[in-house]
């Protein structure tokens, strides 16, 4: 079984301030990692994934994300966040396919002018 | 141009009431899903169907059926709507021989009073 936490519901942040965003994940097999982005009222936009090679991986938006197999993490970063970056953002986790996926329960993401 | 897109966007009905919600992608995907999000953004899958084929049926009473009648459309229809059905409802697609990500539709906001 596969399984996905994000420890923090809730992020506030200032305008141009750093961010991270925690994802930790559980599965006995090899995995695939992504990050959604959800925008109000809106459908889930991909933001990055991981399916093999550097585990640093970067994506949309400036955002990036490491995979750490020791400590089965796939956290968030941005170096500098806007106004626009105000969202609510799920990690998922998939070893079987993307049939398979398992989403975390969200981090809403709030920054602050 | 919409990739992957639902109707209706919005929803109101009554309890006991029967309704559909309709989904299209047209990106070529083989795989199409209905995940079903909480009033807490948990999201959850329902469907997931390959080629017009079920796969995956996690528990979902059997007031809700999906049906495909090609592998470009896949539709839920919801029998005796209760309270509890309120929630987003959320089509997407992938292709399954790549472990790629699902692009979302933009939802459908059910809310049954």
């Amino acid at each position: 079984a596969q399984s996905v936490t994000q420890l923090d519901s809730q992020v506030p942040v200032f305008e141009e301030a750093p961010v991270e965003l925690r994802c930790n994940y559980s599965s006995s097999v090899s995995v695939y990692l992504f990050w959604y982005v959800q925008y109000p009222n809106q459908g889930l936009q991909l933001l990055l994934k991981y399916l093999s090679g550097s585990t640093l991986v970067k994506g949309i938006n400036g955002f990036e994300a490491e995979f750490n197999k020791s400590q089965t993490s796939f956290h968030l970063r941005k170096p500098s966040v806007h106004i626009s970056d105000t969202a609510e953002y799920f990690c998922a986790v998939t070893s079987g396919g993307y049939q398979k996926v398992t989403f975390g329960t969200g981090t809403k993401l709030q920054v602050i002018p | 141009d919409t990739a992957v897109s639902q109707t209706p966007k919005y929803l109101v009905t009554q309890m006991g009431n029967d309704k559909s919600i309709k989904c299209e992608q047209n990106l070529g995907h083989d795989t199409m899903y209905w995940y079903k999000q909480d009033s807490k953004k948990f999201l959850k899958i329902m469907f997931s169907y390959n080629n017009k084929e079920l796969i995956i049926n996690e528990t979902v009473p059997n007031r809700f059926s999906p049906k495909s009648p090609d592998k470009a459309h896949l539709n839920l229809h919801i029998n005796s709507l209760e309270l509890g059905d309120s929630a987003v409802y959320f089509c997407a697609s992938s292709n399954r021989d790549r472990n790629t990500e699902a692009f979302f539709g933009q939802g459908t906001r059910l809310t049954v009073v």
